[in-house]
């Protein structure tokens, strides 16, 4: 079972480059969400998607830019990169209240940002 | 709102010692309490999820139980190695009300066993 896959696991941006984190899950969930983790803090929510075409802002949404076309991707955009935006990502995905399971939150095993 | 807080922040205790990590929420409203482990560097890992009509889960030498009532969640270590050092973390899933579930983190407990 692969459940949820980010890529790239590492990457060193420079002030003011963009990239976009990629993020795949097999299990057809419908919820997926973007979280950043700061060193010794806990994870804010950056955005989420309830379904292919929905996503909603997080608490710290800025600088950010998210898509939901398909199910399974849920990619993450930074625009304009910024030392503040150094971090770990992590995206997580779980069942949607229509869909069958026991609501287990999956994560994926995270993307770590410098930005330099 | 929902306010997820996790104490002690950090815990050190020897091998071999039963230890309890606790969860409190404060809005009941809960649809699932997931409990996760973090080693440094590293993603969150699944340890047991609790659906808000069950009492408890066990796996292995883990225990977590669930008192919505009184909006607590332990997180019960049985014989504790020092694998086990880690931050341990309590995710709580609002159950629906209209609109979006939200899962709300605790900022963590920080598990030291030393051998």
């Amino acid at each position: 079972n692969a459940g949820v896959t980010q890529t790239p696991k590492f990457r060193i941006l420079k002030i003011g480059q963009s990239m976009t984190l990629q993020c795949t899950q097999d299990m057809n969930h419908n919820y997926m969400y973007w979280y950043r983790q700061d060193p010794g803090m806990g994870l804010k929510l950056i955005y989420y998607s309830v379904g292919a075409g929905i996503t909603d802002k997080g608490e710290v949404p800025n600088g950010y830019n998210v898509s939901r076309t398909t199910t399974e991707d849920f990619p993450l955009r930074l625009e304009l990169a910024a030392p503040s935006q150094t971090s770990v990502y992590f995206c997580a995905s779980t069942m949607g209240l229509t869909q069958v399971g026991t609501g287990e939150l999956f994560f994926g095993e995270g993307s770590r940002l410098t930005v330099l | 709102k929902q306010e997820v807080t996790q104490i002690p922040a950090a815990l050190s205790v020897p091998e071999g010692e039963n230890l309890v990590l606790n969860c409190s929420f404060t809005d009941s409203a809960i649809y699932n309490l997931q409990w996760f482990r973090q080693d440094p560097g590293k993603g969150l890992t699944s340890l047991l999820l609790i659906q808000s009509s069950q009492r408890e889960q066990t796996s292995g030498r883990l225990n977590a139980s669930l008192d919505k009532s009184s909006g607590r969640s332990t997180l019960y270590i049985a014989a504790s190695q020092p694998g086990d050092s880690a931050t341990y973390l309590c995710a709580v899933r609002r159950s629906w009300s209209g609109g979006y579930q939200k899962v709300t983190f605790g900022t963590g407990t920080k598990l030291q066993v030393i051998p």
